[in-house]
């Protein structure tokens, strides 16, 4: 059975601290690594895209990086606006009706304190 | 970008009324559109995967005559919560990938609070 285990499930920074928030994955063909970043109320955001180990991506203050199990979102700097769930979830390769389906982890909710 | 846009935003209705929610990608055809739940505190569960012209794939559990979808077009797809009961109270969220970009990543509208009294 595919799993997307996310740690901490809870981060509080200080502004400027960095960090690195962790998906740890279980699926049988990976297809793609999806971050999401989610505000209270609202539906997630895209943020990245990750296909295969070595991968890296940058956006802003946030780097994402994969391996085989796993893939981190480095956040460097943050400021208060960067606080949200951070959702993280998968694809496999399948076809059929199993095409797309994208399997979520629970979130880390992000606090950044001024 | 890509913009997915959801209607209504916020239901509070009786016990027992059935309950419509929209979702429209809009400036995009979407031949697959997803529905999903989220209760307080936790993450995205997949209800259904609706695909336009073509019955909809239901998750295991879900039941499909409770949840209705139609995806009629390639930019509306509806979720229609049949007799709602109080346990249907939840943030439902759609999303949608472009026709043409199946390695695009699904792009979300912003969700339906639901709350069934």
């Amino acid at each position: 059975e595919d799993q997307v285990t996310q740690s901490p499930e809870a981060l509080r920074l200080q502004e400027g601290e960095s960090s690195s928030l962790n998906c740890s994955y279980t699926v049988s063909g990976l297809r793609g690594l999806f971050w999401y970043r989610q505000d209270p109320g609202k539906g997630p955001e895209f943020l990245f895209t990750l296909y295969s180990a070595g991968e890296e991506k940058e956006k802003e203050r946030l780097k994402a990086t994969l391996t085989k199990k796993e893939s981190f979102l480095h956040i460097t700097a943050p400021k208060p606006e960067d606080s949200a769930t951070y959702l993280c979830a998968v694809s496999k390769n399948a076809g059929g009706t199993s095409y797309g389906k994208l399997t979520f982890g629970q979130g880390t909710i992000l606090t950044v304190h001024p | 970008g890509a913009v997915v846009s959801q209607h209504p935003s916020w239901v509070i209705c009786k016990s027992g009324t059935s309950v419509k929610i929209e979702c429209r990608s809009l400036d995009f055809q979407a031949t697959t559109m997803f529905w999903y739940r989220q209760f307080p505190k936790q993450s995205l569960m997949l209800m259904a995967t609706s695909n336009e012209g073509s019955k909809a794939t239901y998750e295991q559990g879900v039941e499909k005559d409770k949840f209705l979808i139609n995806h009629a077009s390639l930019t509306l797809s509806t979720l229609t919560v049949t007799s709602a009961h109080p346990e249907d109270s939840s943030f439902y969220i759609c999303s949608a990938r472009a026709r043409d970009r199946r390695n695009q990543p699904q792009h979300f509208g912003d969700g339906t609070r639901l709350s069934i009294l």
